[in-house]
């Protein structure tokens, strides 16, 4: 069973609040990711990094920004939410690009 | 670019059909690599397999198996005997090798399963 935790599960909070969703593994891997998903669709990368102080952005253009301080940290934040950023934003990790991901259980926002 | 086809938005089966999900990649890179994930209702996505593009051999796990052709590109996944369990939304995705450095998982759309009793 994969050791990555994703908080909140749920938020739900009104338009320009700034929001941290946290994301932490303990197996040491080096790679972390951000995908976000809408309900029913795809993935698509929005942040990933290859290590401590390493961070790139995804395919997919987003305004949130992400920080990696500690290996097994990577929260993402969202400086002014708004309805457009409501979906689902999973983390997961690895310990090389093309190994198996591991994927925390999600964090769904809506932002009202 | 790298690219991952699931044609079929959606299929719906009775219980103990089989069951087969495709999924066509488009890359340019000649060592690449394949997976399949199950992502039930709950919405935590479940690792099923990881194939290297230099491996075409299938592979059977239980209920589950994979056909490999690198012929069409596609990386195929049927179901046997299907369970009401299996129903969720699954995704084919692909890595690119990229000499050391490899690349991020790009997914396809998925395909969402259900299976009745």
């Amino acid at each position: 069973e994969a050791d990555i935790y994703q908080t909140p599960r749920y938020l739900v909070i009104g338009t320009g609040k700034k929001i941290t969703l946290e994301c932490s593994q303990t197996m040491g891997h080096d790679k972390m990711y951000w995908y976000q998903q809408d309900p029913g669709m795809e993935l698509h990368l929005i942040h990933y990094s290859y290590g401590v102080n390493s961070t790139e952005k995804g395919d997919l253009s987003s305004e949130s920004t992400v920080s990696r301080i500690r290996t097994e940290h990577f929260p993402l934040t969202l400086e002014s939410a708004r309805p457009s950023h409501t979906s689902q934003y999973l983390c997961a990790s690895s310990w090389t690009n093309t190994g198996e991901l591991f994927f925390g259980e999600g964090s769904r926002l809506t932002v009202l | 670019a790298q690219k991952v086809t699931q044609a079929q938005t959606e299929i719906s089966v009775v219980e103990k059909e089989d069951v087969t999900l495709d999924c066509v990649y488009e890359t340019r890179d000649t060592t690449y690599y394949l997976f399949w994930y199950k992502q039930p209702p709950s919405g935590e996505l479940v690792f099923l397999i990881r194939r290297n593009s230099f491996d075409e051999q299938n592979e059977i796990s239980g209920r589950y198996s994979w056909n490999f052709q690198k012929s069409t590109s596609s990386f195929n996944f049927t179901i046997t005997a299907s369970q009401v369990v299996d129903s969720a939304v699954y995704f084919c995705a692909l890595s690119e090798a990229h000499g050391q450095a490899g690349t991020a998982l790009i997914f396809g759309k998925g395909t969402t399963l259900s299976v009745s009793s």
